[in-house]
C-alpha cells in the first residue's frame, strides 16, 4: 500500500503570512492528489484536485502544485477564516483512497 | 444545488446494527460513483466503502469487509449503508460523497449522520 505523509501535523501562523503544508507519498501517484478544508464541526470541503485545480469558488490565495511524490498546499496571505484543519487525499488507486493525518492551522 | 443529508445515526450497542442514508439532490445519482467515510472524534478521515456508478461493484475498507454493505436505490436517489457487528471502534461521524472521476476526489460531503457504538 502506498503511504502518504503529511507535515507538519500543526502550524501556528498570523493574519496575511504564507504558509505551506506538504504530503508525501512513498510511490509516484501521478498528480492524483486533492486537498480539503474542514472546520470544527463542520463536513471537509474540497480545494484542490488532480495536484493543482482549484475548485470552483475557491479564492485564488489557495494553490497546489507538486506531482509525482511530493506536494504541497499554499496559502498565499491567510485569511481569518482559513483558520482550520488540512488533509491532503491520495487519489491513484480507485476507489480506495488515503487521506493524510491533516494540518491544524492555529492562530498565532 | 448538488446536496447530501444524511440520517439515520444513533446508539447502538456493540454487535447491533444499524442502517445508514443519504438522500441525493442536485445531480443524475446513477451517474456518479458514492461513497461513505467517517471520522472518529478528534480524529482524521478515513474511506469507508465506494459503490461503483455504472456496475454497482462494491468496495471496502478492510475495517468493515464482510461486516458493513453499501448500496443504492436509484429510484429514491438514496445511497444506504448496512451496518452489522458493530463496535466501539466504528464510532464515528459518517459522511457521504460523491466521488468524482477522473481524478477520484470527492465533492461534495453531506454533513455526515453521528454513529455511537457504546454499551
Amino acid at each position: 500500500d502506498i503511504q502518504m505523509t503529511q507535515s507538519p501535523s500543526s502550524v501556528s501562523a498570523s493574519v496575511g503570512d504564507r504558509v505551506t503544508i506538504t504530503c508525501r507519498a512513498s510511490q509516484d501517484i501521478g498528480n492524483y492528489l486533492a486537498w480539503y478544508q474542514q472546520k470544527p464541526g463542520k463536513a471537509p470541503k474540497l480545494l484542490i484536485y488532480a495536484a493543482s485545480s482549484l475548485q470552483n469558488g475557491v479564492p485564488p490565495r489557495f494553490s497546489g502544485s507538486g506531482s509525482g511524490t511530493d506536494f504541497t498546499l499554499t496559502i498565499s496571505s491567510l485569511q481569518t477564516e482559513d483558520f482550520a484543519t488540512y488533509y491532503c487525499q491520495l487519489a491513484d488507486s480507485f476507489p480506495r483512497v488515503t487521506f493524510g493525518r491533516g494540518t491544524r492551522l492555529e492562530i498565532k | 444545488e448538488v446536496q447530501l443529508l444524511e440520517s439515520g445515526g444513533g446508539l447502538v450497542q456493540p454487535g447491533g446494527s444499524l442502517k445508514l442514508s443519504c438522500a441525493v439532490s442536485g445531480f443524475t445519482f446513477s451517474s456518479n460513483s458514492m461513497t461513505w467515510a467517517r471520522q472518529a472524534a478528534g480524529k482524521g478521515l478515513e474511506w469507508v466503502a465506494t459503490i461503483a456508478r455504472n456496475s454497482g461493484e462494491t468496495w471496502y475498507a478492510d475495517s468493515v469487509q464482510g461486516r458493513f454493505t453499501i448500496s443504492t436505490d436509484t429510484s429514491k436517489n438514496t445511497l444506504y449503508l448496512q451496518m452489522n457487528s458493530l463496535r466501539v471502534e466504528d464510532t464515528a461521524i459518517y459522511h457521504c460523497v460523491r466521488l468524482l472521476s477522473p481524478y477520484n476526489y470527492f465533492d461534495p460531503w453531506g454533513q455526515g449522520t453521528l454513529v455511537t457504538v457504546s454499551s
